[in-house]
């Protein structure tokens, strides 16, 4: 089955840094790959996908993310980190039959 | 399009009782999905549906849980009766099946119901 680990359940960054989120997955096959963003009290929202392509996927609100098939590794990443950005991130797969698995969450914390 | 739709927003009610929470996904979104979101468990699928099928219901959590789609922008998500470990945030979310060129498998989140079972 497919699967993705998000390997830690929080990270912390000073505003104005460089952030990474990360995340790892596990398929057969070729990966359709996603970033989700939840903000408080709202529902997730999507930054972004990899389906076949360019390595580098560019996303919502300044985000993009690298696949690396070697690795089999989905990394979230912003060149500079905003305060508005603190949110919980969600890596997920598709699964088959068009079913979404997530990742368990990592919550940001930029800090000002 | 004002994107999913679920009502209510919050919901308290006492163990013991009935709750059905409601859904009203895109416009041409031919998939519709139910989560439950605990600080425990993380984000769960608990059932999902295909042009108002129901696909897969292995995340259902037991019999006293139950989910209708009788139309294309309708689905409920019933619990019947409910207890406190229920207490959670449920999310309905739709899409596009994969073989849509405008773009599928992004599922697009309501702003879910926050259900406190007492």
């Amino acid at each position: 089955a497919q699967s993705v680990a998000q390997p830690e359940d929080q990270v912390n960054v000073a505003e104005g840094n460089p952030l990474t989120v990360k995340c790892t997955y596990s398929v057969s096959g070729n990966p359709y790959l996603f970033w989700y963003v939840q903000y408080p009290n709202r529902g997730l929202q999507f930054l972004l996908k990899y389906i076949t392509g360019d390595n580098l996927v560019k996303g919502s609100y300044g985000f993009e993310a690298e696949f690396n098939k070697s690795q089999t590794s989905f990394h979230l990443k912003k060149p500079s980190a905003l305060v508005s950005d603190s949110a919980l991130y969600f890596c997920a797969v598709r699964d088959i039959d068009d079913k979404i698995i997530f990742g368990k969450g990592t919550r940001l914390h930029i800090l000002p | 399009d004002a994107g999913v739709i679920q009502s209510p927003r919050h919901e308290v009610t006492e163990m013991g009782q009935e709750v059905t929470l409601r859904c009203k996904p895109i416009s041409g979104h031919d998939y519709l999905f139910w989560y439950r979101q605990t600080m425990m468990r993380g984000l769960e699928l608990l059932i999902y549906f295909n042009n108002n099928v129901p696909i897969d219901d292995s995340g259902m959590p037991e019999d006293r849980f139950s989910a209708k789609m009788p139309n294309a922008s309708f689905s409920t998500l019933k619990i019947q009766p409910s207890e406190p470990r229920d207490s959670a945030v449920y999310f309905c979310a739709s899409s596009l099946g994969s073989g849509s060129l405008a773009g599928g498998e992004t599922q697009y989140f309501g702003p879910g119901t926050r259900l406190l079972v007492l």
